[in-house]
């Protein structure tokens, strides 16, 4: 079956340390997306990429960095400059163009303490 | 940036009821997607729509172009359908070409109780 996949759904870590979380997908999406949802609020995007080997800032960036060696990979790391790290952490793919449904993984609730 | 408003924040409803969601957004879009999150945190996806009106079993969405406004409606509501419907708009840069990427509300969640 075809999807996303995120993992882990749980990940505990001690402040100061840098986290990957992973996102793989096999729907032969171009682009690939991370938001972070918190409490109270819309999903704000963190990074995208369009395409392989590319990828764009989104509205809450700092403290993140990203990766697209691969098609099917968008692996984000969670490092110790972001200063509130604890959140869930959605991936989201898509055909890249206009009007194209969006598919999303099942979320890593990431806990820093 | 575009703004992303639902109404209501937080929805009450008895099984068998009428629902219907409401969306706002401020600036042009190249798409309106309706969401469904349910307490686990995963997310699927019910609609993409640009124009008009699209339909799948108990769930009809519309959409109004030119008032910014987007509704999702549930026929015969029933427990199940209980969990955070979440509107998403897909904009357009200056040029006219469209990002994939969504600005989205703040969710409605939707309790339905037996």
């Amino acid at each position: 079956d075809g999807g996303i996949t995120q993992s882990p759904k749980y990940l505990f870590r001690k402040e100061g340390q840098n986290v990957t979380l992973s996102c793989e997908q096999n729907l032969n999406h171009d682009a690939m997306y991370w938001y972070r949802q918190d409490p109270g609020q819309g999903l704000r995007l963190i990074y995208y990429s369009q395409i392989v080997n590319d990828f764009q800032k989104g509205d809450i960036a700092e403290g993140y960095s990203v990766s697209r060696e691969k098609k099917e990979s968008f692996p984000l790391t969670v490092t110790s400059a972001q200063k509130n790290p604890t959140a869930f952490y959605l991936c989201a793919s898509s055909l890249g163009s206009s009007n194209t449904e969006a598919f999303f993984g099942q979320g890593t609730r990431l806990t820093v303490v | 940036k575009n703004e992303v408003e639902q109404s209501p924040q937080n929805l009450t409803a008895q099984e068998g009821e009428f629902i219907t969601i409401n969306c706002s957004y401020s600036v042009g879009i190249s798409a309106l997607h309706w969401l469904q999150q349910h307490p686990g945190g995963g997310i699927v996806s019910l609609f993409m729509l640009s124009s008009g009106k699209k339909k799948h079993g108990r769930l009809i969405a519309t959409i109004n172009i030119q008032e910014k406004h987007s509704s999702l409606h549930i026929t015969a509501s029933h427990p199940r359908d209980s969990a955070v419907y979440i509107c998403a708009v897909g904009g357009t840069n200056a040029g006219g070409t469209s990002y994939g990427k969504l600005t989205f509300g703040q969710g409605t969640i939707l309790t339905v109780h037996p």
